[in-house]
């Protein structure tokens, strides 16, 4: 599975866009981009996820750039409630569509 | 999205027990659903993959053994903690999918705690 790099760490004024960045450099052609979220002490939040166009819903923007070797979650308005690790994950979504999580990022939102 | 239970939530149990924690799919069919430990600190870690109606498919170093996984409908899977000892605590997670190619929903995770 291709891995994927997060920053450690991330702060956000409650209010303002957040905007999470990750590299995936080695995504393969039938691989997809997924974001999940983990609150502490639950499980992982389904977020978003992508091929190569850019995705919106009721809680993010994914950004994917035209390389595909990265993209960036956009939480348009955080607020505290989206203090939380971040995962971006790749899969192919195929027969096993395993997640593999790597270290993510804490997104802190500060009042 | 879907919703994941798993039931206990927390449990805690003597060394030398087996514990056995449910994961149900509720409002969809999972014809494959995913075992995760979370030690604090740390990330998830994938521990097997499990299919309706057939045997588990276990990561490199988990033992299979230890960790029994029962998936015996498409709503439910099961995973036993036998002969659980105090490195065994940790927050076990489960995650189920509707079908090849869909996206995995996460279940709230089970607190185990071995004295």
């Amino acid at each position: 599975d291709a891995k994927t790099t997060q920053p450690p760490s991330m702060d956000c004024a409650e209010g303002r866009a957040a905007n999470l960045p990750c590299n995936h450099s080695t995504i393969s052609g039938n691989e997809y981009v997924y974001w999940y979220r983990q609150i502490h002490s639950q499980g992982p939040q389904y977020i978003i996820h992508g091929l190569k166009n850019n995705e919106t819903n009721e809680m993010a923007s994914l950004i994917i750039t035209e390389d595909r070797k990265s993209s960036t979650l956009i939480l348009p308005h955080a607020t505290l409630r989206d203090t939380a690790v971040y995962y971006c994950i790749v899969s192919d979504g195929g027969a096993t569509n395993k997640l593999i999580f790597g270290t993510g990022t804490l997104l802190a939102v500060q009042p | 999205g879907a919703v994941v239970s798993q039931h206990p939530s927390r449990v805690i149990c003597k060394s030398g027990t087996s514990v056995k924690i449910e994961c149900r799919s509720l409002d969809f069919q999972a014809t494959t659903m995913f075992w995760y430990r979370q030690f604090p600190k740390q990330s998830l870690m994938l521990m097997a993959t499990s299919n309706e109606g057939s045997k588990a498919t276990y990561e490199q170093g988990v033992e299979k053994d230890k960790f029994l996984i029962n998936h015996a409908s498409l709503t439910l899977s099961t995973l036993t903690v036998t002969s659980a000892h105090p490195e065994d605590s940790s927050f076990y997670i489960c995650s189920a999918r509707p079908g090849q190619g869909e996206t995995q929903y996460f279940g709230p995770g089970t607190r185990l705690l071995v004295l």
